[in-house]
């Protein structure tokens, strides 16, 4: 079954710490991997992207990691901001039809403190 | 940020009624996906379209029913709304398939509450 886990499901950390959230994925064939940020009240932004052959990609202080060997991937926050307070959402993308799948995870609700 | 807009935001209303909950994009996306979303839950896919006129109902049962006539606007419509109906509704769009590296945009979504 193909399923998406993000752990840990929530988390707070203070303003200026660096903090690395999990996902795990048994989605397969495998495409690509997305990260968003959701905001309380709106809608997803995607974060970034990752194809099979991509082991890191960096959008300013967000840097996602992946291993597709152990379908593990990770999203690393570095000197973290109020503003970074949110939902973060990993997502797996199938190639198993002609447009493929989205697989969605829970998200990790992070809350950063002043 | 993406131009793909959603109406109401917020929606309040008895049961039984018909709804009909709005999105536009300016982006010229031919994929357009309608989603629902629960607190601390995955997004659930309940209606996709590919283009206009093709419509796809979605992973998730719904009694829902979506159109697609012009590609900037895809409505969801539900007849009767019930209790069960109350949940956020997400609006999303792509320039291309998921297999594809081409992001979803997402609208601000639709808090819906039927009491």
């Amino acid at each position: 079954k193909n399923q998406v886990e993000q752990s840990p499901q929530s988390l707070i950390i203070l303003e200026g710490k660096n903090c690395t959230l999990q996902c795990n994925y048994t989605v397969s064939p495998f495409s690509n991997l997305r990260w968003y940020k959701q905001d309380t009240g709106r809608g997803p932004v995607s974060l970034t992207i990752m194809t099979f052959s991509e082991n890191t990609k960096s959008n300013g202080r967000y840097t996602a990691t992946l291993d597709a060997d152990t379908k593990q991937s990770s999203l690393h926050i570095t000197a973290s901001q109020l503003s970074d307070s949110a939902s973060y959402i990993c997502v797996v993308s199938d190639r198993g039809s002609t447009l493929g799948r989205l697989y969605f995870g829970r998200g990790t609700q992070l809350t950063v403190w002043p | 940020e993406a131009d793909i807009y959603q109406t109401p935001r917020y929606l309040v209303i008895g049961t039984g009624k018909k709804i009909t909950l709005e999105c536009s994009q300016t982006m010229g996306h031919d994929k357009m996906y309608w989603y629902q979303q629960d607190p601390g839950m995955e997004l659930h896919l309940i209606h996709y379209s590919y283009g206009v006129n093709s419509t796809e109902k979605g992973d998730l049962s719904s009694e829902s029913t979506v159109s697609r006539i012009r590609t900037e606007h895809f409505p969801l419509t539900l007849e009767s709304a019930r209790p069960s109906h109350t949940s956020q509704y997400l609006c999303a769009s792509s320039d291309q398939g998921a297999s594809y590296n081409s992001p979803l945009h997402f609208g601000n979504g639709t808090r819906l509450t039927v009491t």
